[in-house]
């Protein structure tokens, strides 16, 4: 089976301008994961959909990140605008059925933000 | 409320010799617990998961983890190392019948030759 799909594979921005990222999950998995991930740290859920709807977006920032899925399947993450501390590996991740499911990850994408 | 904590943030072994990655987790109800490991540059890959049946898990690549309720423990274990082992491994929680899913902060493990 084709595996998670993320672009772009790095992204160079600087602070203040805006970034999307997309997300292609495996096909039939319900659920789709945003993390973030800090260089030296584990990953950080951003925001877990299952099919169109919001499971959990607490530690979002909401007043300048956002993200969607559309219709259940693809979705995108957007910064706007950018911070510094933005800078990290933006990873999706989708199950098939919830979190007692395993995680599939596609390969992130790289955000450096000067 | 659930939390996961592994113990060691940096593990270094020599080549053939064990590996052990500590792992302990805090749940309210019935865990799921699952390890992954990141290779530099690479996606987060499963290498195993337990989801309440049996409590010796084995996974991909030699690594196996046992589940102990009574210590809330779920640590790695490899009987000998590989040079390619040498990757960031994460320990993962999750709640049965939940959405939430809980990642520790990594331990790297270095191996030596």
């Amino acid at each position: 089976e084709a595996g998670v799909a993320q672009s772009p594979r790095y992204k160079i921005i600087e602070k203040r301008q805006s970034v999307a990222f997309w997300c292609n999950p495996i096909s039939g998995h319900a659920t789709l994961y945003w993390y973030q991930q800090i260089l030296g740290q584990g990953p950080k859920l951003l925001i877990q959909f299952q099919n169109n709807g919001v499971v959990d977006d607490s530690q979002l920032p909401k007043d300048r990140f956002s993200a969607e899925r559309l219709k259940g399947v693809d979705s995108t993450l957007k910064i706007q605008p950018a911070k510094l501390e933005d800078s990290a590996v933006y990873l999706c991740a989708s199950s098939f059925r919830g979190t007692n499911s395993p995680l599939h990850f596609g390969n992130g994408t790289r955000l450096t933000v000067t | 409320a659930q939390s996961v904590t592994q113990l060691d943030s940096h593990v270094s072994v020599s080549e053939g010799t064990p590996v052990l990655l500590r792992c302990n987790y805090s749940s309210s109800y019935s865990p799921s617990l699952f390890w992954y490991v990141q290779h530099p540059n690479k996606g987060l890959q499963l290498l195993l998961k337990y989801t309440s049946a049996a409590t010796l898990v084995k996974g991909i690549n030699g690594f196996e983890a046992e589940f102990k309720k009574s210590e809330t423990s779920f640590h790695l274990t490899k009987p000998s190392a590989h040079m390619s082992d040498a990757a960031e491994y994460f320990c993962v929680v999750s709640h049965t019948g939940g959405f939430k899913t809980i990642f520790g902060a990594g331990t790297r493990l270095f191996v030596k030759a």
